[in-house]
């Protein structure tokens, strides 16, 4: 099981460039999260999505943040056009949910993203 | 707005001493969860509690649910460096929604 994998590791760019970030979930898993991770404001829920589709994306910042999940086990979140508020570590994490019941999340590594 | 307070938000200790830390909430939740995080990598689910009172131990780590299912609690015993991290606690909802987390250092 290779686990969640996330890519780029780091990404550094300008203010006004767009910005992809990279999410494969394990296999078999049908809930996806996103979530933002900053020292003031701690571990954010972004968006999330269960069998590909977004459920809640209330804490998407604003219309830059755009999420998608083209197949069953993949997602890109994207940034468009970045700003330096929007550096952090962003990760991504997995999840089986079967009916009421969700199993634990599985996260990635992170994205580190510093927009200068 | 952080639905889970956990505390303290920092914390420093020796090698061998024990701690405690918080996790509180207004709302009653079916199940909650801990998780480990180290530097440059993603939370690790350590444990879950369901049940009101509910006590797990996961070697000198102990988890506690409170019997109102409101607040949660984790205790280290004889805290090693290995222990050093940042410890989270998380509503098992459909919309995971995690504390801000306690960082904790324990010194050699």
């Amino acid at each position: 099981d290779a686990g969640v994998i996330q890519s780029p590791r780091h990404e550094v760019t300008e203010m006004g460039q767009e910005v992809t970030l990279r999410c494969k979930l394990i296999s078999g898993h049908n809930s996806l999260f996103w979530y933002r991770q900053t020292m003031m404001r701690g571990l954010e829920l972004l968006i999330y999505f269960n069998n590909n589709v977004p459920i809640d994306d209330s804490g998407m910042p604003e219309d830059r943040f755009s999420a998608k999940m083209p197949n069953a086990s993949f997602s890109t979140l994207k940034i468009q056009p970045s700003e330096p508020r929007d550096s952090a570590v962003y990760f991504c994490a997995s999840s089986l949910r079967l009916q009421d019941n969700r199993g634990p999340l599985h996260f990635g590594n992170g994205t580190r993203l510093t927009v200068t | 707005t952080q639905l889970l307070e956990q505390s303290p938000q920092f914390l420093s200790i020796q090698e061998g001493e024990n701690l405690t830390v918080y996790c509180n909430s207004s709302s009653v939740f079916s199940s909650l969860q801990w998780y480990r995080q180290e530097p440059g990598e993603g939370p690790v689910l350590l444990v879950t509690v369901v049940t009101g009172g509910e006590v797990k131990k996961l070697k000198r780590l102990t988890f506690q649910f409170g019997d109102a299912r409101k607040d949660s609690s984790l205790h280290i015993t004889a805290a090693q460096p290995g222990d050093t991290g940042l410890y989270l606690c998380a509503r098992q909802t459909n919309d995971m929604r995690f504390g801000a987390g306690t960082r904790l250092t324990v010194k050699p």
